[in-house]
Formats: structure tokens, sequence, C-alpha cells
């Protein structure tokens, strides 16, 4: 799986629009982006995924570039809720459901 | 429908032992995939069960094991408990083998090993 590069840490503002940036350069064609975030002491939370076009559903949007080099996650109303390390993973289509974890970015949303 | 379910949340073993985590995954769903997390590395996937039949495995030693019940529930095993082996184990499970679906993690089984 190709591996990805996030910033460690962000903050947001309570109620804006929080982005969190992913590259992943060396993605291959069937590979799909997926974002996790996992609140203090949970299990991970799936968010969203996509392959090639851009994806939105009740918690996010997913903005993938059209080279697929990078994306970017879309809080669209951050909540002091959202605080957490967030995950940004390629997976590949076909194939085990084996998720490679990198570091994430820890995002924290201020009152 | 319920979720995940691990069971123990929480459990303190003594270096030597050996211990059993149990995961229950969605109805329905009948891939399972056991990751640790710790402090220094993270999440890191252990194996995949799908089927009954492991697909996937990371690098951990022989003591880490599993294995998949035919009503899809899994359980995994580590002997000789040593005191790195003290992690958060979570358990996820998916509908399918591919990777068009979305992993659904468990709370997480907190061992301590002493």
């Amino acid at each position: 799986d190709a591996k990805t590069t996030q910033p460690p840490s962000m903050d947001c503002a309570e109620g804006r629009a929080a982005n969190l940036p992913c590259n992943h350069s060396t993605i291959s064609g069937n590979e799909y982006v997926y974002w996790y975030r996992q609140i203090h002491s949970q299990g991970p939370q799936y968010i969203i995924h996509g392959l090639k076009n851009n994806e939105t559903n009740e918690m996010a949007s997913l903005i993938i570039t059209e080279d697929r080099k990078s994306s970017t996650l879309i809080l669209p109303h951050a909540t002091l809720r959202d605080t957490a390390v967030y995950y940004c993973i390629v997976h590949k289509i076909q194939g085990a459901q084996k998720l490679v974890f990198g570091q994430g970015t820890r995002l924290t949303i201020n009152p | 429908k319920a979720g995940v379910t691990q069971t123990p949340r929480y459990l303190i073993k003594t270096r030597g032992q050996q211990v059993t985590l149990s995961c229950s995954p969605i109805s329905g769903h009948r891939s399972v995939s056991w990751y640790q997390q710790t402090p220094g590395q993270g999440l890191q996937f252990l194996f995949e069960y799908f089927s009954e039949t492991q697909r996937n495995k990371g690098n951990f030693p022989g003591r880490f094991s599993g294995r998949q019940f035919s009503n899809s529930r899994s359980e995994m095993n580590v002997s000789t408990l040593e005191l790195g082996d003290s992690a958060l184990y979570l358990c996820a499970s998916s509908l399918g083998y591919t990777g068009n679906t979305e992993a659904f993690f468990g709370q997480g089984t907190r061992l301590t090993v002493v």
C-alpha cells in the first residue's frame, strides 16, 4: 500500500471548516483514499473514502486532486467533538482489508 | 444494529502468561481484522480473517495467533506474554474482502502485562 504524509497537528476554530491535507504521491490506480479518525481511547471511526471523484457524506467531504497524488478532508462546520487524530490511508481495491495507519494529524478544535 | 463487540475491555496479565481476546463482528460481516496500538508504534496490523481463513498477516512474532469461527466471531491469542505486548488491541469487521468496504472498529481491549 502507498505511503501517506500528513501534518502532525492542526488547530481549527469551532464552527469553521477544518481542511486536513494528505499527500499520497505514490498512489497507484487501484488504490482508494480512505479517512478514519480516532477520538481519544476509542476505536477508529470510518469517515469517507474515494477513488478519483470528490465525495461527500453526512460527516465530511473528500477532495482528490486530478493526478490523485493528494487529497483534502473537509469537515464543514467543526465542533469540539471533532477533536481527534485523523488518518489518511490508501488501500487497494482488491485484496485484504489490511489498513496501514501512519501517524495521522491531531486536529484540535478550539472554542 | 449492534456494533463490533470486544471482550474483555481491560485485562491485566503477568509476563509469561497467555491471553485470549474475543471479537464479535457486526452481523453479516465476514471479514475480521486485528490491530495493535501502542504509543511508540501506533496502529499496526496483526492479521485478517475471512470465512474462517487467515488472508493476511502482519509482521508480528508467532506468539500472536488468531482464528475465526463459522459465525465470523474471532479470537486472538498471545502466548508467553512480554511487557512490550501491553497495548490496546483493536478488532475491525467489514462486509467483504475487498478494498471498497469500510471497516468498523470495536472499542478495543486494553492489555497490561506486568
